[in-house]
């Protein structure tokens, strides 16, 4: 089955070490979008790659990146990770941008001792 | 600008109804519904684009008023399977196409 892949789906690291999140799509979708969602809290969007263009949103931290060495996988970076980016990381998968159902992967759970 | 969403929970015993409401000071592009379970993924139910439009089947639906600035999704004849928390995620007019702004979620339980 076509789906969206997470790993790992438990993640901790100490503060301060940095992080690699990974995510992988077998829907061949252009878009790539990566969300951070914390305790009880709506999903907020932080990057997302349209093929092999980067968007990031505005107020998204400079400890956050990204990359996309291929249509089929996406990496969240975490450069250093602090107490406050202990959450559900999302990554969601569109054919396009604009008015497509987003298709998201199971998450990563970042915990940061 | 984040939706306003609401209520912010509800508790239903099996059968009943609900609605859920999705709320925005301008007009919107577009409104995405998505319900997660607790440790999951969200999942899409729909999306609505136009002024006016309804969407959906007899159980879950949704509605899209004429000025685009409001999306209400009713669950009818509740099942406990419905339980879960229910996002609204809105595309703004002359934003980055495509990227959702999701309101807090509504909480829905569904009891025997």
């Amino acid at each position: 089955d076509a789906m969206v892949i997470q790993n790992p789906r438990y993640q901790v690291t100490q503060f301060g070490k940095p992080v690699t999140l990974s995510c992988s799509q077998t829907l061949n979708h252009n878009v790539m979008y990566w969300y951070q969602q914390k305790s009880s809290q709506a999903p907020k969007l932080l990057f997302h790659y349209y093929d092999k263009d980067f968007n990031n949103e505005a107020d998204t931290p400079d400890n956050f990146q990204s990359r996309r060495p291929n249509t089929s996988f996406c990496f969240l970076d975490i450069r250093s990770p602090g107490l406050g980016d202990a959450a559900m990381y999302l990554c969601a998968t569109s054919p396009a941008t604009s008015s497509y159902e987003q298709y998201f992967g199971p998450g990563t759970r970042l915990t940061v001792t | 600008q984040q939706p306003v969403q609401s209520p912010q929970a509800v508790i239903l015993r099996e059968g009943e109804d609900a609605v859920i409401n999705c709320s925005s000071s301008k007009a919107l592009y577009s409104v995405h519904w998505y319900r997660q379970k607790h440790g999951e993924a969200p999942v899409f139910l729909m999306i609505l684009l136009k002024g006016g439009e309804q969407k959906g089947h007899e159980k879950i639906s949704a509605s899209f008023n004429e000025k685009k600035q409001q999306s209400s999704l009713y669950l009818t004849a509740s099942q406990l399977s419905y339980s879960g928390t229910y996002f609204c995620g809105t595309e703004n007019y002359g934003g980055s196409q495509g990227n959702l702004i999701f309101g807090k979620g509504t909480k829905l339980s569904v009891k025997p």
